[in-house]
């Protein structure tokens, strides 16, 4: 059973902003939303994490749905090396649930 | 900058060798993971430990087995190796605690013939 649901791939001009959504409706009140990025021929590093409020950081910002059962990765510019798989992750404990990502593609 | 490093980035194996894989962080990380990644599946977790000599069961543990003998190191074996067991082996590391992210090496490629 699937803890989160991501498009497959999506596409994005390069410096134009990016919306990654995730489908996590079954998420418990305790677990957290984490979003992770695999570049090619490297492991996933983390982008962004937060609980139940908006996050914002260096890399991107974090939108929570007031219920919580979706968030949105926002790139605000998209730059060839955001180029990568995105995965949206819950966090139970010390289990972090992957789904299998969104492969985005920036075209310049 | 933390390192997680694994030991090979390529490996070939034959159908029964029992084959180790190794990883290792440099940054006294309590809780190690191992993780494989297959095309249409995403990461799956096989095992990970929370402290030097505990473990515990992923999804996916049937068909291996984890060592954690010293804190910076966590092993993955593979006792019997099988052709299904090809995939993409992923180490990750992390601080106990809400905040920490994990932390990923760069990925062993094992292939069983």
């Amino acid at each position: 059973d699937a803890k989160t649901t991501q498009p497959n791939s999506m596409e994005s001009n390069e410096e134009e902003p990016v919306h990654l959504p995730c489908n996590h409706s079954t998420i418990s009140g305790t677990d957290y939303i984490h979003w992770y990025r695999q570049l090619p021929s490297q492991g996933p590093e983390y982008v962004i994490h937060g609980l139940t409020s908006n996050v914002n950081n260096r890399m991107a910002s974090l939108a929570i749905a007031e219920d919580r059962k979706s968030s949105t990765l926002i790139l605000h510019r998209a730059t060839l090396r955001d180029a990568a798989v995105y995965y949206c992750i819950l966090r139970g404990g010390n289990q972090f649930y992957f789904g299998t990502g969104t492969s985005l593609t920036v075209i310049p | 900058d933390v390192k997680v490093t694994q030991s090979s980035r390529y490996l070939v194996k034959r159908t029964g060798e029992k084959v180790f894989l190794e990883c290792v962080q440099d940054m006294d990380h309590e809780n190690m993971f191992w993780y494989r990644q297959d095309p249409g599946l995403g990461l799956r977790l096989i095992y990970f430990s929370y402290d030097v000599k505990m473990k515990e069961k992923g999804d996916i543990p049937e068909g291996y087995s984890v060592s954690r003998e010293k804190k910076e190191r966590f092993s993955l074996i593979l006792e019997s190796a099988s052709t299904n067991q090809t995939s993409m082996y992923l180490c990750a590391s992390r601080y106990t605690g809400a905040l920490s992210p994990l932390h990923f090496g760069n990925g062993t490629r094992l292939t069983v013939t």
